[in-house]
């Protein structure tokens, strides 16, 4: 079964830290473009960063928001994605989901993981 | 930087109807950088259309996809109780690298 699970959410407060998982199974992740994508509470999706596989480069992009905070990668040994976040606001709370895919959209997602910035 | 802009907001109709929802984009999109996906409240999306018109694996035929450059537009022939969602297009680009649409939620009229 293709599965993409998250965890590593929870309660972090202002200029804190956080680290996401997503394990993968069912295919094959080390060719896979990664993603991660949020969702604010009665939001809509936002686009967060991405990871190419190692043979398409194994290169960043992040959206201007988290530009220079997230950090997105990759261990392809064990069929897990990343995402390392440091000095966490508020407007990063939502739920953060993982996703597999390139250009052509995202056709495997996770289930995701709540992350709250609170004080 | 590329927006999407989706209309309507709420689409509000009956089982059995047909829908169609818009996506207009900012600047020219291509098409193979389209996609379309839905989502119900507590669930993650699910990948519909991509390339603007091909439907994912395992979409019904009920769903379709058209359009070019800025507009685009996903069609559902005959509505299902479980079509009411929430839809939203996607792009990839340059600048942001993938940017959504605000949404489109259809309800049950």
């Amino acid at each position: 079964e293709v599965q993409l699970v998250e965890s590593g959410g929870g309660l972090v407060k202002p200029g804190g830290s956080l680290r996401l998982s997503c394990a993968a199974s069912g295919f094959t992740f080390s060719n896979a473009w990664m993603s991660w994508v949020r969702q604010g509470p009665g939001k809509g999706l936002e686009w967060v960063g991405r990871i190419k596989s190692k043979t398409g480069g194994g290169t960043t992009d992040y959206a201007a928001p988290v530009k220079g905070r997230f950090t997105v990668s990759r261990d392809d040994s064990i069929n897990t994605l990343y995402l390392q976040m440091n000095s966490l606001k508020m407007e990063d709370t939502g739920v953060y989901y993982c996703a597999a895919g390139d250009y052509g959209g995202f056709h495997i997602w996770g289930q995701g993981t709540m992350v709250s910035v609170s004080s | 930087e590329i927006v999407l802009t989706q209309s309507p907001s709420t689409l509000s109709l009956s089982p059995g109807e047909r829908a169609t929802l818009s996506c207009r984009a900012s600047q020219s999109v291509s098409s193979n950088y389209l996609a379309w996906y839905q989502q119900k409240p507590g669930q993650a999306p699910r990948f519909l259309i991509y390339g603007a018109s091909s439907r994912a694996t395992g979409i019904p035929d009920r769903f379709s996809g058209s359009g070019s450059g800025t507009d685009f537009t996903l069609t559902i022939s005959r509505l299902e109780p479980e079509d009411f969602a929430v839809y939203y297009c996607q792009q990839y680009g340059s600048s942001p690298l993938y940017s959504f649409g605000q949404g489109t939620n259809l309800e049950i009229k």
